[in-house]
């Protein structure tokens, strides 16, 4: 049973398309979180949240948007993709805000044409 | 600013060898905590070892061990009798409590195990 779950695992997509991805964790944590691979393996948190409420939001275009509709879920919807938006894109929580490590998602790889 | 410096891009290591992968940090919080991360060619980020800025021992999980020296701002990974299976890309990352909680990471060294 995948503690961290992400889908789509793979997104192609066209330059100005939307596109969705939808992260689910079934291990009762309160916090959880979308970070960023590109393409030279450097990581980087985009946001962060607790109990439903964004604590970190890292000067990342307004273009993305998270949603949390439970503490349970966090979804990152973008619109207008450019070029450089592609990446892995990965889902984490943890057991709380400065509680415990992170559990990854198994990431989605995000391609934008 | 916190920072997180892995100064090693690529490592070879022969099979059974033990391997030290370099990370140094930089916070001006007292209170902070150190991990390491493994990401094998498949993708996921597999978590390996934590240590807290207040543990008196250095932590220790099966074949990995933390190099932890506190006045040097140093969090090493020591990983003894390397494997095949340990090759792969390791990511050090570190957690500042008064700052939101945020868990930064390295640039990460790719470790290959020669057979």
């Amino acid at each position: 049973d995948t503690a961290v779950s992400q889908t789509p695992k793979y997104l192609v997509t066209q330059m100005g398309n939307d596109k969705s991805i939808k992260c689910e964790q079934n291990l009762g944590h309160d916090t959880m979180y979308w970070y960023k691979q590109d393409s030279k393996k450097f990581l980087k948190i985009m946001f962060s949240y607790n109990n439903k409420e964004l604590i970190i939001n890292e000067t990342v275009p307004n273009r993305f948007s998270p949603k949390s509709p439970d503490k349970a879920h966090l979804n990152l919807h973008i619109n207008s993709l450019e070029l450089g938006d592609s990446a892995v894109y990965f889902c984490a929580s943890s057991q709380g805000q400065g509680i415990g490590e992170l559990f990854f998602g198994e990431g989605s790889r995000l391609t934008v044409l | 600013a916190q920072k997180i410096t892995q100064t090693q891009p690529g490592m070879f290591v022969q099979e059974k060898e033990a391997v030290t992968l370099d990370c140094t940090y930089d916070t001006s919080d007292p209170s902070y905590g150190l991990f390491w991360y493994k990401q094998p060619s498949s993708g996921e980020m597999i978590f390996l070892i934590y240590q807290g800025s207040y543990d008196q021992q250095n932590a220790t999980e099966g074949r990995y061990s933390l190099n932890f020296q506190k006045a040097r701002k140093s969090a090493n990974l020591v990983i003894s009798a390397s494997q095949l299976g340990d090759s792969a890309m390791y990511f050090c990352a570190m957690r500042v409590y008064s700052s939101a909680s945020k868990i930064i990471f390295g640039s990460g060294t790719r470790l290959s195990i020669r057979p």
